[in-house]
């Protein structure tokens, strides 16, 4: 299986910030990952596909990149409706993986 | 528009079974795959397994021969079962469609989650 190491496990930032949220496969996955933010109480929802390709409605402050085992979500100008817990998922291969997730507070 | 609804007890015994069922509406069963992904409290995503569009399944191995997934197209119904429930199991189960093309794959509807609870 992949192992997916999300870091790091937890976030405290000011509004307006950037913040960078980090992932890394055990092995190349090819881009082959997806992001996803999870609001306290609520389900997953679907932010990056491909490492880099934003989901239809979701804010362009949102970006990912990378390439091989290392990828990364970038949030620019963070709003308080950012508040979530933010995880990966590999899809190159099955079974398909998540990182441990990443909370993310407003200071 | 897009849905899905997962039901199924609050409550099961240890070593007992768990039945959930995952109904959706806005789009069908043969065109879309349905998976299933549980959440154990304060804790992270799991992939369970897969029912494509064309009627097969998938397993993660993680679960051996505990899963079973399975659905009726005419009810646009994906059924989950699995058995011999431990503490370990008590999570929030979701179902999720699941889209792919052009190797792109991805969760992009989920449903709202059944919280299950295993008790002794």
């Amino acid at each position: 299986d992949i192992q997916m190491t999300q870091s790091p496990a937890s976030l405290s930032a000011s509004l307006g910030e950037t913040v960078t949220i980090e992932c890394r496969a055990s092995e190349d996955i090819y881009n082959g990952l997806a992001w996803y933010q999870q609001k306290p109480g609520k389900s997953p929802q679907l932010l990056i596909y491909n490492a880099n390709s934003l989901h239809t409605g979701v804010p362009s402050r949102f970006s990912g990149s990378g390439s091989g085992t290392q990828y990364s979500l970038k949030i620019n100008s963070l709003q308080s409706e950012d508040v979530a817990s933010y995880f990966c998922q590999q899809y190159y291969n099955y079974p398909l993986t998540f990182g441990s997730g990443t909370k993310l507070e407003i200071k | 528009q897009v849905q899905l609804k997962e039901t199924g007890p609050d409550l099961v015994q240890l070593t007992q079974t768990l039945s959930i069922t995952c109904t959706v509406s806005g789009f069908s069963l043969t065109t879309y795959n349905v998976h299933w992904v549980r959440q154990p409290p304060g804790k992270g995503l799991e992939w369970m397994g897969a029912m494509w569009n064309g009627g097969g399944t998938d397993y993660n191995s993680a679960f051996k021969s505990r899963l079973s997934i399975s659905r009726d197209t005419s009810k646009s119904q994906v059924f989950l079962k699995m058995n011999s429930l431990q503490t370990d199991d008590t999570a929030k189960y979701f179902c999720a469609r699941h889209h792919y093309y052009d190797g792109y794959s991805y969760f992009d509807y989920w449903g709202q989650g059944v919280m299950v609870t295993v008790s002794s």
